[in-house]
């Protein structure tokens, strides 16, 4: 069974500064995908960044970058300069298999509070 | 840029009651799924839809859920008789594939209420 873990409930960061929110994750499945999605206040999931398995390098879109360890099963999220507008909670997650499995599977979140 | 819809935002009902909730997935999707975020709580993945069936559900999604696409563009999740801990946000999503980089594309949730 696959299992996401965060471990950080919550993190500070000073505006301007970068931040690294933790995701491990369990799998038996040599192919998955690992996604991380944002969630503000008002409650909507904005998918962030991805990374698969397979894939040779870190992701990175923008201000966001992937620490992908894959022998340490880790895939944490770094977010440079934050802004204000970066609090939110953050969840990881994870899609196994290639083909055909559609669910994913969820960390419980890292509320990120961003001080000016 | 296209996204999911889902109605109403906000459904109150109250207890034994069936509720439906309406989601209209990206146009071009074929993947459709449905996820619960209990309040405070990880989001938790219910069930997944392709070809007009079920393709994956959890054991949370019990006798009690169904899905629906009933034409199409919409995709349905239908709670036969509410209990209490089914208050919830509800979350519908699309994809166009379920390999590689596809993300699914979130709607902005229906918060439902069982009183």
């Amino acid at each position: 069974a696959q299992k996401i873990t965060q471990t950080q409930p919550g993190m500070f960061v000073q505006e301007k500064e970068a931040v690294t929110l933790d995701c491990t994750y369990d799998t038996s499945d040599p192919s998955y995908g690992l996604f991380w999605y944002k969630q503000p206040s008002s409650g909507e999931m904005i998918f962030l960044i991805y990374q698969g398995s397979y894939d040779q390098q870190n992701a990175t879109e923008g201000r966001y970058s992937l620490n992908f360890q894959k022998a340490r099963k880790s895939a944490n999220l770094v977010i440079s300069a934050s802004q204000l507008g970066d609090s939110a909670m953050y969840f990881c997650a994870m899609r196994e298999g290639r083909f055909g499995n559609n669910d994913m599977r969820f960390g419980a979140g890292t509320r990120l509070t961003v001080k000016p | 840029e296209p996204e999911v819809t889902q109605t109403p935002s906000h459904q109150v009902t109250q207890m034994g009651q069936e509720v439906i909730l309406r989601c209209v997935p990206i146009s071009n999707h074929l993947y459709f799924y449905w996820y619960r975020q209990i309040l405070g709580q990880k989001v938790e993945f219910l069930v997944s839809f392709y070809n007009n069936e079920i393709s994956e559900k959890s054991e949370i999604f019990d006798d009690q859920f169904s899905v629906e696409r009933p034409d199409g563009s919409n995709f349905t999740l239908k709670i036969r008789s509410t209990k209490l801990e089914d208050s919830a946000m509800y979350f519908c999503a699309s994809s166009a594939e379920t390999m590689g980089n596809q993300p699914q594309h979130f709607g902005d949730g229906t918060r439902l209420s069982i009183l």
